[in-house]
């Protein structure tokens, strides 16, 4: 079984409506991210956390919100998502600090379309 | 403002080395370094990281410039299923700043 999963896989959606993404991982990691990838320009983070009670902003997080609601469990939500949200979401997990050197585990991510 | 910055694409041919440039001329003195490459329908993995000293691991080498404005990530024999996108990122507290990737293709 993969270390990190998302779900779902896949997803299209309407202008305004909600939508959650979520991630698990068995890696026993305390620290969690989410990225979003557009065609040409890598990848941008969205939300990290350190721990259950550590939630911080990424440099794009307007229009987003997160949850942390276990050390395993890490979910992105869009409450009222719009078009230019269309792109590839990634959650990753680390052991330790990126900052220092501690390699990030990425799930296979989440093709989100909105139309 | 953190930039991070590598070519669109690049092709090898097989079995040949493999230099992948990245420029990150704004990094500061603690930032680290980091390699990863995404092959296709797949999240990013790990290649390989660094602070100041150049790095080997099983799968690449990573040369640091002596003033770390720049990096390069080194193949030593490209093969087929080293084909992928390779993206360059720095990090510093709070910022995770990635490169916008480059296209490797290998020649068979």
């Amino acid at each position: 079984d993969a270390d990190v999963t998302q779900t779902p896989r896949n997803r299209i959606t309407k202008t305004g409506k909600r939508i959650m993404l979520e991630c698990s991982q068995t890696k026993g990691h305390d620290r969690m991210y989410w990225y979003r990838q557009d065609p040409g320009l890598g990848l941008q983070l969205i939300y990290y956390s350190f721990d259950v009670k550590d939630i911080n902003k990424g440099e794009i997080s307007d229009g987003y919100s997160v949850s942390r609601q276990a050390q395993a469990k890490f979910s992105l939500s869009l409450e009222s998502a719009i078009p230019n949200q269309t792109a590839l979401y990634f959650c990753a997990t680390s052991d330790g600090g990126v900052d220092r050197g501690h390699e990030q585990f990425f799930g296979p991510g989440t093709r989100l379309t909105v139309l | 403002d953190a930039k991070t910055t590598q070519p669109n694409s690049m092709e090898s041919n097989e079995e040949e080395p493999v230099h992948l440039p990245c420029n990150h001329s704004t990094i500061s003195g603690t930032d680290y370094i980091h390699w990863y490459r995404q092959l296709p329908s797949q999240g990013p993995e790990y290649v390989i990281h660094g602070l100041t000293s150049n790095v080997n691991n099983r799968m690449a080498s990573l040369a640091i410039a002596e003033d770390r404005k720049s990096s390069t990530l080194i193949l030593h024999r490209a093969t087929l299923r080293d084909a992928a996108v390779y993206y360059c990122m720095r990090t510093s507290y709070g910022k995770l700043t990635f490169g916008q990737g480059t296209i490797l293709t290998v020649h068979p």
